[in-house]
This record gives C-alpha cells, structure tokens and sequence, in this order.
C-alpha cells in the first residue's frame, strides 16, 4: 500500500505559468486536502474536500483551484503562478471528514517543492 | 495573536532526557489536538493526539491538555538522538477536521 503519492516531487516554475500538482491515494479515504508550509509560518490549509464530488476553502485559498472528480485523486492547480506561491506543498487525507465527537487522523504524503521564478 | 503558538526552538536537551514541547491555542472551542513529528526534508507524521483534559501516555510519549489554560504540551521522556526532529501543534478548533498548526518547534537531542 502506497499511501499518498504526489507529483512532482520538486518543480520550478517560471511566473505566469499555469501548473498542477498532483495527489494520489489509495486508502479509500473519504477526505483529503492541500496544505503549503513555509519558514516560520507552518502549515496552512488552502482547500479541502470532504468527499468526491465537493470542495471547499481553507486559510489561504487565493490564486488555487481543487477538483475531486473520484476518491482517489485531488489535484492542486495554479492558474498563473506567482513568486509568493513558491514553498512546499502537503498533500493529506482522513478516512472521514471529522465531525462532533468524530475525529480523523490526517495523513500526509511526501510533499513537493515549488519554486515560482 | 496566532490561534496555535509554538516556541520556534531550537530546544537542545542531552540523550536520556526529558524533553518538554508546549503549544497554546487561541480558540477555547477547540475539540482535537495533535502532535506531529517532522524531519527535515520529510512530510509530517502523527505521534500523539489526545482530545480530553488530562495526559495521554504512547510509549515514551506523553500528551498533556488543558482546556482550561488553553495549552497542550507533549513530553519525551528518555530522548534519542533520532528524535530530533520539528515537532508541529495542531488544533482542530471546530471539530471538522480543519487543522490549524502552529510553526512547530526544532527540538535537537545531543548524544
């Protein structure tokens, strides 16, 4: 078992351009979400889904687009990408999406590292 | 004020110590509480969680809340150097599975 695979692993990336990053897992879990983490500022979501089929916003959602078309994939795209987008990008999925009393632990795939020039 | 705040470290304990690691949080709603290692270059990994008043012990990790104070710490106890590592605070504040972390503290065990 995999886990959570992302692609690529590290990417740079002339300003401007439109990029998708990829996430992957075969866990069968119902949630998943994109986090970046920068120096000094930790981890921050920027969108999540609950299930196939939905999306919603995190904490920084600006200048991100999600999709989530089947359980499996949930690919992170940059339209046109800008300098302040370069960091690490975390990949994660829950068997659920929590709730009252329903806890789900978060699991995390390999990360990749973005650089916008 | 940051809604989950961490000491940025480094923390520099000798092998065979006790480290101690502290986070507080902002939101007094908060439900579930986490504690994630992390190694330079590597994704985050869950170590502990804990989501009542009191300690919770796995090994030779122990996670302490108190909701009350608005802190959660995790101690290890016996530390190698293989724990070096950063350890990140997360906070569930609304019970639905939205994480938010704080920027995690550098904890470096010494032979």
């Amino acid at each position: 078992i995999a886990g959570i695979t992302q692609a690529p692993t590290s990417q740079i990336l002339a300003a401007g351009r439109r990029m998708t990053l990829r996430c992957t897992q075969d866990m069968r879990h119902n949630a998943m979400y994109w986090y970046r983490q920068d120096l000094g500022l930790g981890l921050r979501l920027i969108h999540y889904s609950n299930t196939a089929g939905t999306t919603g916003k995190g904490e920084v959602p600006d200048g991100y687009s999600v999709s989530r078309a089947n359980t499996d994939d949930f690919p992170l795209t940059l339209a046109s990408a800008v300098p302040s987008q370069t960091s690490v990008y975390f990949c994660a999925s829950s068997e659920t999406s929590g709730g009252p009393n329903r806890f789900a632990t978060q699991y995390f795939g390999p990360g990749t590292r973005l650089t916008v020039l | 004020q940051k809604e989950v705040e961490q000491n940025s470290g480094p923390l520099s304990v000798p092998e065979g110590a006790i480290a101690s690691l502290n986070c507080t949080y902002s939101d007094r709603g908060s439900q579930s509480f986490f504690w994630y290692r992390q190694y330079s270059g590597k994704s985050p990994e869950l170590i502990m969680s804990i989501y009542s008043n009191g300690d919770k012990e796995d090994g030779r990790f122990t996670a302490q809340l108190n909701k009350a104070s608005q802190y959660v710490s995790l101690l290890i106890r016996d530390s190698q150097p293989s724990d070096s590592a950063t350890y990140l605070c997360a906070v569930d504040p609304r019970g639905y599975n939205k994480l938010i972390f704080g920027a995690g503290t550098r904890l470096a065990v010494h032979p």
